[in-house]
C-alpha cells in the first residue's frame, strides 16, 4: 500500500510569513494526525483528527496554527505568522481507527521547516 | 507531572552485542506502550507494540519487555548490525484513543 504523502519536503521562509503544509494520509485510515518534532526531541502532537472531526487539538497554537482535513481525506496544517521558534520537522502520521484495540502509526517523511 | 523519559541520548556498541534501551513513564498508566524507530530525515516506523498484560513481546531480533509496576519498558536488539543504527522512540497513549506521547529518543549506534 501507499505511504503517508507530505509535501513539500523542505521549507524556507522569514518570520511573519506564511506557510502551508499537505498531507495525504493512506488510503481508508479514518484518523490523522499532525506532529511537531524539534531537533532532538520526540514528536509532540499539534493536532488529531477521526474522519473530518478534531478529536484534539489542545497544543496547537491557536493564534497561528490552522489545520483542516477535508472530506476526511487530505489535510493541510498552515502557520501565520511564523515565528523563529516555528523551525522544525512537521510530521503527518495515519491510522486505522477501533474503540477496541491500538493501532500502530503510520509516518510520513516529514516537512522540514526553517524560519529566518 | 507526567513525563516519559529514555535514560540514554545515545547508546554506542559493537556488531554482535544486544542493545537495551530503557523507557520509563512517571504519572501515566498506559494500557500498552510502541516502539518506533527514526532514521535521520525520515518519519519514525513502527516497530512493536505491548500490551499492559503481556510481560515481553519478540519479533525476528528484536524484543520488548512491559513492567507496570516498575514503570518501565526495556528494548533490546540482539546480534545488533551496523543497519540498526537510529533513533528508537518509545510512545505511549495517555488515555486509550487519543495521541501517541513520544520520549525523547535514544540514538544507537553499532560499529562494525
Amino acid at each position: 500500500e501507499a505511504g503517508v504523502a507530505q509535501s513539500p519536503r523542505y521549507k524556507i521562509i522569514e518570520k511573519r510569513q506564511s506557510v502551508a503544509f499537505w498531507c495525504n494520509p493512506i488510503s481508508g485510515h479514518a484518523t490523522l494526525y499532525w506532529y511537531q518534532q524539534i531537533l532532538g526531541q520526540g514528536p509532540k502532537l499539534l493536532i488529531q483528527f477521526q474522519n473530518n472531526g478534531v478529536v484534539d487539538d489542545s497544543q496547537l497554537p491557536k493564534d497561528r496554527f490552522s489545520a483542516e482535513r477535508l472530506k476526511g481525506v487530505d489535510s493541510t496544517l498552515k502557520i501565520q505568522p511564523a515565528k523563529l521558534e516555528d523551525s522544525a520537522v512537521y510530521l503527518c502520521a495515519s491510522s486505522r481507527t477501533s474503540a477496541h484495540q491500538p493501532y500502530e502509526q503510520y509516518f510520513g517523511p516529514g516537512t522540514r521547516l526553517t524560519v529566518t | 507531572s507526567q513525563k516519559i523519559e529514555q535514560n540514554s541520548e545515545a547508546l554506542n556498541i559493537q556488531e554482535g552485542k544486544t542493545a537495551t534501551l530503557t523507557c520509563n513513564y512517571t504519572n501515566y498508566s498506559p494500557a500498552y506502550l510502541q516502539w518506533y524507530r527514526q532514521d535521520p530525515g525520515r518519519g519514525p516506523v513502527f516497530l512493536l507494540l505491548i500490551r499492559e498484560n503481556e510481560k515481553e513481546k519478540r519479533k525476528e531480533r528484536l524484543k520488548v519487555t512491559f513492567d507496570t509496576t516498575l514503570k518501565q519498558s526495556l528494548f533490546h536488539i540482539t546480534a545488533s548490525q551496523p543497519a540498526d543504527s537510529a533513533t528508537y522512540l518509545c510512545a505511549l497513549e495517555a488515555i486509550f484513543g487519543t495521541a501517541l506521547i513520544f520520549g525523547k529518543g535514544t540514538t544507537l549506534s553499532v560499529s562494525s
